[in-house]
């Protein structure tokens, strides 16, 4: 069993839709959880950061922790065709000099 | 966030040869940089820890002898692909490891061993 499994998609979604991409998790010594966006063909960009259980938005994004779920999700409101790329979600331990686990990906497709 | 530099975006070679890739930290002092592998579709795959005047941790199934790490500055990491094979196309990926632990990415490069 995956340390970090992530709902596999792919999603397709019309613009304007929320989304939501979700990820579990088994290992409790998680504490810091992450989001990072690839486009085809690029390296990951970090888009959410968070440590503690609860909700942390940054304009249409919100992540969110449930910690004694062990899952996170990221919630994308007012989806546009840009958002369209691969939605990977990482965990790392405290300490572990950086070293993250990270989900599948999602493939997600805004059509216009 | 960090800015990570990657050098060749691309590159094509003939089965046989090695071929180094750059990763450069350009505003952040990397003490730990990370290398991942990307075949088509999946997802990121990491091949070892490249830690600053030190030895490179690798992942296990990773041959350290094929896949050679040097991260002689706080800047610059390189990853020598020695006697390349077709299995060994792949897109590679570097990150840097901020304060907190997320990882900065650089653009990734696209090597194809004919």
């Amino acid at each position: 069993q995956k340390e970090v499994e992530q709902d596999p998609g792919p999603l397709s979604v019309p613009e304007g839709a929320i989304v939501s991409l979700n990820c579990t998790y088994s290992n409790s010594a998680f504490q810091y959880f992450m989001w990072y966006r690839q486009y085809s063909r690029k390296g990951p960009e970090l888009l959410m950061y968070t440590y503690s259980s609860g909700n942390k938005e940054d304009g249409r994004f919100t992540a969110q922790v449930d910690k004694s779920s062990k899952y996170i999700s990221l919630f994308i409101r007012d989806s546009q065709p840009s958002d369209s790329a691969t939605y990977l979600c990482a965990m790392k331990e405290v300490g572990n000099a950086g070293k993250s686990t990270f989900g599948d990906g999602t493939t997600l497709t805004v059509k216009p | 966030g960090a800015v990570v530099s990657q050098h060749p975006s691309r590159v094509i070679c003939k089965s046989g040869t090695s071929v180094k890739i750059e990763c450069r930290s350009l505003d952040f002092q990397a003490t730990t940089m990370f290398w991942y592998r990307q075949f088509p579709k999946q997802s990121l795959m990491l091949m070892a820890t490249s830690n600053e005047g030190s030895k490179a941790t690798y992942e296990q199934g990773v041959e350290k002898d094929k896949f050679l790490i040097n991260h002689a500055s706080l800047t610059l990491s390189t990853l020598t692909v020695t006697s390349a094979h077709p299995e060994d196309s792949s897109f590679y990926i570097c990150s840097v490891s901020g304060l907190a632990g997320e990882q900065f990415f650089g653009p990734g490069t696209r090597l194809t061993v004919l």
